[in-house]
C-alpha cells in the first residue's frame, strides 16, 4: 500500500463548478502538506502548503488538513478552463521540511467552458 | 530570474547503457532535489543535495547516483539502464530547504 493515495481521475467539471480534490495518507509523521499543479510537459508548481492541521485559503483555492482522519483536501471555487491540469498532493515529515516529499499519483482535472 | 533548467529535455537509450542528466538551479539556490515520475508510481524522491553534500536519499538502487558542484549545478547518473527506468526525471531547487521550484524535466526512454 502506498503512503499517499490519490484518485487519478480524470475529474471533469463545467466552468464555474466547485472542485474537490483529496488525498489520504498512512504515515502519521507527516507534518507538511502541499498541493502542486502540473500542466502537460511542465514541472509541478506549488499552489499551497499547510503545516500540521487546519485550513488555508488563497484566492479561489482552499486547502484543508484533517490529521485525525489522515485526509487532506483542495477546493477550487469558480473553476476555470485554465485550471485544467494534474493536481498532486505531497507530504513530508518535520525533520525533512519541504525536502524528501512523498507525492500522490495526481488527479487529472478537466474544466470545460 | 531564470527558472530551473534541465538538459537534455529528451533522451533515448538502450538497456545496459548509462546516462547522465544535468540540472541548473535558480541562481542563489543551494539545494537540488531529484525525482522520478512515472504513470504508475507518480513522483518518487531520488535524492537531495545541499552545498555539494547528499542530505537526503530515497529508496532507489545504487545504479542511481548524483552529485552537486560548487556552483550548485547537479547531475544524476543512472548506470546499467533497465526498461523500467523510462520516466520523466525532475529536478527541483530551493534556497534553504524551503519551497522547491521544479524544472521541466528530462524525458528518458529506455529501449
Amino acid at each position: 500500500q502506498k503512503e499517499v493515495e490519490q484518485d487519478p481521475g480524470p475529474l471533469s467539471v463545467p466552468e464555474g463548478a466547485i472542485v474537490s480534490l483529496n488525498c489520504t495518507y498512512s504515515n502519521s509523521a507527516f507534518q507538511y502538506f502541499m498541493w502542486y499543479r502540473q500542466y502537460s510537459r511542465k514541472g509541478p508548481e506549488l499552489l499551497m502548503y499547510t503545516y500540521s492541521s487546519g485550513n488555508k485559503e488563497d484566492g479561489r483555492f482552499t486547502a484543508q488538513v484533517d490529521k485525525s482522519s489522515k485526509y487532506i483536501s483542495l477546493f477550487i471555487r469558480d473553476s476555470q478552463p485554465s485550471d485544467s491540469a494534474t493536481y498532486l498532493c505531497a507530504m513530508s515529515e518535520i525533520y525533512t521540511g519541504f525536502q524528501k516529499l512523498v507525492f500522490g499519483t495526481g488527479t487529472r482535472l478537466l474544466v470545460s467552458p | 530570474k531564470a527558472g530551473v533548467t534541465q538538459t537534455p529535455r529528451y533522451l533515448i537509450k538502450t538497456r545496459g547503457q548509462q546516462v547522465t542528466l544535468s540540472c541548473s538551479p535558480i541562481s542563489g539556490h543551494r539545494s537540488v532535489s531529484w525525482y522520478q515520475q512515472t504513470p504508475g508510481q507518480g513522483l518518487q524522491f531520488l535524492f537531495e543535495y545541499f552545498s555539494e553534500t547528499q542530505r537526503n536519499k530515497g529508496n532507489f538502487p545504487g545504479r542511481f547516483s548524483g552529485r552537486q558542484f560548487s556552483n550548485s549545478r547537479s547531475e544524476m547518473n543512472v548506470s546499467t539502464l533497465e526498461l523500467g527506468d523510462s520516466a520523466l526525471y525532475l529536478c527541483a531547487s530551493s534556497s534553504q530547504g524551503d519551497e522547491q521550484f521544479f524544472g521541466p524535466g528530462t524525458r528518458l526512454t529506455v529501449l
